[in-house]
């Protein structure tokens, strides 16, 4: 119950094409769900965030959409260009009496020049 | 550049060994956390610390061990090392504990046991 699956696990898409990554959860406690963003050779950097009770957030190229009945939230990157290529991850977080930060098992974007 | 330090970048060894991770902050935060990412079990929360206490333990193994001290620094120690300990360990910080909070994650620490 404290899963959050993660798919695809890999993504290849052509400069200018549309990502979508997508997350689902199954503890419906989760308060909030982040998606993070990791080049090679560093650590997870916040590429943006949304809470449940929005069902939609957009920064830049990238947008959040959540659909709570689901249990389901998806990255979406417009435009998406060759610095994209990233892997990133989606987690889900509680506090409850105790701490849960869930990561996603993370998607390797490649996007084609 | 997030702002966290950690050292060293990487660290070999061999079973049956114990070693010590390092991480600063940013400065400012005083939240600091533990994660272990390898390529099966993706990022995995080991422990949280706030203000030189334990806030929270995730999957930490009772071979590891953490603090976080007066200036907030925090150091892992790893012990009895086994060949699957080998992995990247990342610390991250942020200003407060709650879940909602952004995290800010060093580089890691890619540790190789032989």
């Amino acid at each position: 119950q404290q899963q959050v699956k993660q798919s695809p696990q890999s993504l290849i898409v052509q400069k200018g094409g549309i990502s979508i990554i997508n997350c689902a959860y199954e503890n419906t406690a989760f308060d909030y769900f982040p998606w993070y963003q990791q080049f090679p050779g560093k650590g997870p950097a916040l590429l943006i965030a949304i809470r449940p009770d929005v069902s939609e957030k957009k920064e830049g190229r990238f947008t959040i959409s959540f659909n709570k009945s689901a249990k389901q939230f998806s990255l979406h990157i417009m435009d998406s260009q060759p610095g994209d290529s990233a892997t990133y991850f989606c987690a889900a977080t509680l506090y409850s009496g105790t701490y849960k930060y869930i990561f996603g098992t993370g998607t390797r974007l490649k996007v084609l020049a | 550049d997030s702002g966290v330090t950690q050292t060293p970048k990487h660290l070999i060894t061999a079973t049956g060994q114990r070693v010590t991770l390092r991480c600063s902050p940013r400065s400012g935060d005083l939240s600091v956390y533990w994660y272990q990412q390898s390529l099966d079990q993706g990022l995995q929360f080991l422990i949280q610390y706030y203000n030189g206490e334990e806030r929270a333990k995730g999957n930490i193994l009772e071979r590891f061990s953490a603090q976080q001290f007066p200036d907030l620094h925090s150091e892992l120690n790893l012990s009895s090392l086994e060949l699957g300990d080998s992995a990247l360990y990342f610390c991250a910080s942020s200003v407060g504990w709650a879940t909602n909070e952004k995290l800010f994650f060093g580089s890691g620490t890619q540790l190789s046991v032989l």
